[in-house]
C-alpha cells in the first residue's frame, strides 16, 4: 500500500524558518513525483511545487517560486518542504501527494500556524 | 494561468438523488482534468482523472464528463458518505497546475 506520512503540526513565529516532512512506502520512490499543496484556512487547493526524486528537478508555480524550496532524500524516502523566512500568510495545512500530473495518494497534511 | 470556475458553490440534496456538479476552464484543457473529493479533517482524494476515468477503488456511481471547458462530475444516487467538497483540477497548462474553488454537498 503507497502511503504517504507527513511531519506534525509546527507553531512558528514570523520570521522563522521551517522544514516539514513526507515520508513516503509502499512503492518506488523514484517511479513518481512528489508535489506539495496548500490550503489556507477556510480555502481551496493552491499547487506550489514538485519535485522528481530521481534527480531532485523542480518545478513551482509562479506563487511561491523563491518563497519555498522542494527538497528529497532518496535514502529515506522523504521529501520536504522548506521556508527560510515564515510570515503569518504561510498559515496553513500543508500536503504532500505522489503523482506526475494527478495527485494520488495525499499524506494526511501538516498544519502550520505562523503568528507571534 | 488557468482559471477554473466551479458551479455552485453549494449544492444541497437528499441521498438518494442525483447530484451534478460543473467545473469551467478558462480555455481548453482538452480532457486534462481530474475530480477530488476532500471531507472535513481529510486530505483530498482522487475520484476521476483524464475527464472520465475513475481513480482505483472509486465506486462506479461516480462518473465524469467533458471535454475542452466545460466539465462535469455526477454522483448518480448520493449516500451519505459523499456529502463532501469537490474540485476539479487541470493539467493542460502548467506551471501551475489549477484547481477550481470547490463545490459543497451538503445535506439537504
Amino acid at each position: 500500500e503507497v502511503q504517504l506520512v507527513q511531519s506534525g503540526a509546527e507553531v512558528k513565529k514570523p520570521g522563522e524558518s521551517l522544514r516539514i516532512s513526507c515520508q513516503t512506502s509502499g512503492y518506488t520512490f523514484t517511479n513518481h513525483w512528489i508535489s506539495w499543496v496548500r490550503q489556507m484556512p477556510g480555502k481551496g487547493l493552491e499547487w506550489m511545487g514538485r519535485i522528481d526524486p530521481t534527480d531532485s528537478y523542480t518545478n513551482y508555480s509562479p506563487s511561491f517560486q523563491g518563497h519555498v524550496t522542494i527538497s528529497v532524500d532518496k535514502s529515506i524516502r522523504t521529501a520536504y518542504l522548506q521556508w527560510n523566512t515564515l510570515n503569518a500568510s504561510d498559515t496553513a495545512m500543508y500536503y504532500c501527494a505522489t503523482g506526475l500530473d494527478w495527485f494520488d495518494p495525499w499524506g494526511q497534511g501538516t498544519l502550520v500556524t505562523v503568528s507571534s | 494561468e488557468i482559471v477554473l470556475t466551479q458551479s455552485p458553490a453549494t449544492l444541497s440534496l437528499s441521498p438518494g438523488e442525483r447530484a451534478t456538479l460543473s467545473c469551467r476552464a478558462s480555455q481548453s484543457v482538452n480532457s486534462d482534468l481530474a475530480w477530488y473529493q476532500q471531507k472535513p479533517g481529510q486530505a483530498p482524494r482522487l475520484l476521476i482523472y483524464d475527464a472520465s476515468k475513475r481513480a482505483t477503488g472509486i465506486p462506479a456511481r461516480f462518473s465524469g464528463s467533458g471535454s475542452g471547458t466545460d466539465f462535469t462530475l455526477t454522483i448518480s444516487s448520493l449516500e451519505p458518505d459523499d456529502f463532501a467538497v469537490y474540485y476539479c483540477q487541470q493539467r493542460s497548462n502548467w506551471p501551475p497546475y489549477t484547481f477550481g474553488q470547490g463545490t459543497k454537498l451538503e445535506i439537504k
